[in-house]
């Protein structure tokens, strides 16, 4: 059973923190991503990996920087947390293009910052 | 810039009636096209995807999609809605486009009238 794995269900840090947000993935994907999910905005991307140390912005990367040391993790790290980062997180891996690039993702982080 | 877009933020269907949710995208080449559905408190549970061929795709719990390249259109569609169809779905697409990264639209929540 293929699975994505974040670290955290649910978090609440103070501002000013810096927060750790870890994923990893059993299924050897090259892509992996982490999106933040807010009422009415769906699934905006945050940043995306598709390969060791590579990392493209995604549309909402100010605030956030990553990191990909290995393969399966893929970390999503706050600098410096602020409340208008409360948010629910979610990572997703995939196969890049061609076949089949069907992303899985994890349950998810609701994180607070207060 | 490249978008997903789904127009309907809110839709309300009687059980048993036909559904239609719409989705476009802006794209040049052919796309990687999905359909994902998140339950309230759940993750994301891919409905179906479409790659290649036969432009329309059936996929989980009766739901089927049609792409129209003409129309930069992927819309969703269900003969008969249940009551547990009521939902937030979610369009997405990946290509080279956008930098093989996968894009969502905003979401429709979906409620059904008993």
């Amino acid at each position: 059973d293929v699975k994505v794995t974040q670290s955290s269900r649910y978090l609440v840090k103070r501002t000013g923190e810096k927060v750790f947000l870890e994923c990893v993935q059993d299924m050897d994907h090259e892509n992996m991503f982490w999106y933040r999910q807010d009422p009415g905005l769906g699934l905006r991307l945050i940043y995306f990996s598709y390969d060791v140390k590579m990392k493209e912005k995604g549309d909402i990367p100010e605030g956030y920087s990553v990191s990909r040391e290995k393969k399966e993790r893929f970390s999503l790290i706050l600098e410096s947390a602020s409340t208008n980062q409360t948010s629910m997180y979610l990572c997703a891996s995939s196969l890049p293009p061609p076949g089949n690039t069907e992303a899985f993702f994890g349950q998810g982080t609701r994180l607070t910052v207060v | 810039a490249q978008s997903v877009t789904q127009p309907d933020i809110h839709i309300t269907v009687s059980e048993g009636a036909s559904l239609e949710l719409r989705c476009n995208y802006s794209y040049g080449a052919t796309p990687y096209l999905f359909w994902y559905v998140q339950s309230p408190g759940q993750g994301l549970q891919l409905l179906l995807k479409y790659f290649s061929g036969d432009t329309l795709v059936q996929g989980i719990k009766g739901f089927e999609a049609e792409f129209k390249r003409s129309q930069s259109s992927f819309n969703l569609r269900k003969p008969s809605v249940h009551w547990s169809d009521a939902a937030e779905y979610f369009c997405a697409v990946v290509g080279m486009e956008y930098g093989n990264k996968l894009v969502f639209g905003a979401g429709t929540i979906l409620r059904v009238k008993s």
